[in-house]
């Protein structure tokens, strides 16, 4: 099992609608989290951290942590096509290091 | 603001020759990360160093070294290349302290081709 896992997708949605990415770890001991948004050639640029259980929101885009279910979740309102990218959810690893533990992507697909 | 600069943007190699991808880290970000991502893939995790030091090494092969310099930049050495290799190797930096600064700034990236 991998320590961070997301369904690769792709995941369609008509513009205007909700996209909801999901994410699930396998450490309890993660405290947080992070999302990236990766457009196909280009390096991951980072959109939402979020440490405490419960909603966190920054313009359209909602992080949702669940930490009993070791959940995160990434909603995007209004989606457009221009939100049609890789959204990458990842956690610095809880042993104390210094790296970050990537899930495989969620493909998203933002349809005119 | 100033970014995670990488260079080169595009390498070409042929099988068993080396190469060298530099990182400059956004100033005052004390930890520096490398990760190689092929085609369809997520980063894999290669290396990281903080304040000039190793401090993580992850799956990165025996053929590639890496080291960061005083002036904090950072040099990936790849050598006796392989068709496998050719993949786009990103170089991020950030804050080592925890929370949000741990979030990473990456670069452009360096695309190498081995041929």
């Amino acid at each position: 099992q991998k320590e961070v896992e997301q369904n690769s997708g792709p995941l369609s949605v008509p513009e205007g609608a909700i996209a909801s990415l999901n994410c699930t770890y396998s450490d309890r001991g993660s405290q947080s989290f992070f999302w990236y948004r990766q457009y196909s050639g280009k390096s991951p640029e980072l959109i939402m951290f979020i440490y405490s259980n419960g909603d966190k929101e920054d313009g359209r885009f909602t992080a949702q942590l669940n930490k009993a279910s070791q959940y995160v979740s990434l909603l995007i309102r209004d989606s457009q096509p221009s939100d049609s990218a890789t959204y990458l959810c990842a956690a610095p690893t809880p042993t104390g290091g210094f790296k970050t533990i990537f899930g495989a992507g969620t493909r998203l697909f933002v349809k005119a | 603001a100033a970014g995670v600069i990488q260079s080169p943007r595009h390498l070409i190699k042929e099988k068993r020759e080396t190469a060298t991808l530099k990182c400059y880290p956004i100033p005052r970000h004390d930890t520096v990360y490398w990760y190689q991502q092929g085609p369809g893939q997520d980063p894999q995790f290669l290396i990281s160093f903080y304040e000039k030091m190793q401090s993580d090494k992850g799956s990165i092969p025996d053929r590639f070294s890496a080291q960061q310099f005083s002036d904090y930049h950072s040099e990936l050495n790849m050598s006796s290349l392989e068709l496998g290799d050719s993949a786009l190797y990103f170089c991020a930096s950030s804050l080592a302290a925890g929370g949000e600064g741990n979030g990473y700034t990456f670069g452009s990236g360096t695309r190498l081709t081995v041929v």
